[in-house]
């Protein structure tokens, strides 16, 4: 059974970082692509960050680039989202999510996530 | 000001059809590129509910059937029943912006 389970959330002041980790299991971990979204109170879902299987390629949305770092630990099984420079906009429901297959690309959906985990930036 | 625009809600009878729309551009949808559709019940993670415009999941009921044509998608759901209320997201991939979602759909069932 696929199980993705999400923690390092938390409260921290704008211009803090916080380590978001996401523990997989069920699956061969080095095989699958992953993502980050968030997902705002009362509001959408919305792409943060992907990884390939093999950690090779990353990708970021715009809002996010240069100040959160994603990679995975593929002797864990872990994936991570090192978030700097926060904005009081990063706070948010931070889901991991498993790709379908090794590349994140175009065709990249989600066939499991995690349960999310919170993070809020406020003084 | 979601890149993929959606309707904020819908509603429907139980045991209606209701459809969820998905509008894009050229650079995401009317690209090419696949539409992906998920459900997120209150309180909880999404759930894939379609991949690749309109294949269903192992476990998803018929009742729920995608398609796209152009620069937009559509999200189907016929039989309603009371616990298809949620919101509903589509999802797709654009040559600027990679991973793009859609605002979110809620339906409420009457």
């Amino acid at each position: 059974e696929v199980q993705l389970v999400e923690s390092g959330g938390g409260m921290v002041q704008p211009g803090g970082s916080l380590r978001l980790s996401c523990a997989a299991s069920g699956f061969t971990f080095s095989n699958y692509a992953m993502s980050w979204v968030r997902q705002a109170p009362g509001k959408g879902l919305e792409w943060v960050s992907g990884i390939s299987g093999s950690g090779d390629s990353t990708y970021y949305a715009d809002p996010v680039k240069g100040r959160f770092t994603i990679s995975g630990d593929n002797s864990k099984n872990t994936l991570y989202l090192q978030m700097d420079s926060l904005r009081a906009e990063d706070s948010a429901v931070y889901y991991c999510a498993k790709d379908f297959r090794g590349i994140y690309g175009s065709k990249s959906y989600y066939e499991y996530w995690g349960q999310g985990t919170l993070v809020t930036v406020s003084s | 000001q979601s890149v993929l625009t959606q309707p904020p809600s819908v509603s429907g009878a139980p045991g209606q059809r209701v459809t969820i729309s998905c509008t894009g551009s050229s650079s995401n949808i009317g690209a090419g590129y696949d539409v992906h559709w998920y459900q997120q019940l209150p309180g909880t993670a999404p759930k894939l509910l379609i991949y690749g415009n309109s294949n269903r999941p192992s476990g998803v009921p018929d009742r729920f059937s995608g398609s796209k044509s152009g620069t937009s998608a559509s999200l189907a759901i016929t039989g309603l029943q009371a616990e298809d209320e949620a919101d509903y997201y589509c999802q797709s991939y654009d040559s600027n912006l990679r991973g793009v979602f859609g605002g979110g759909t809620k339906l409420t069932v009457l």
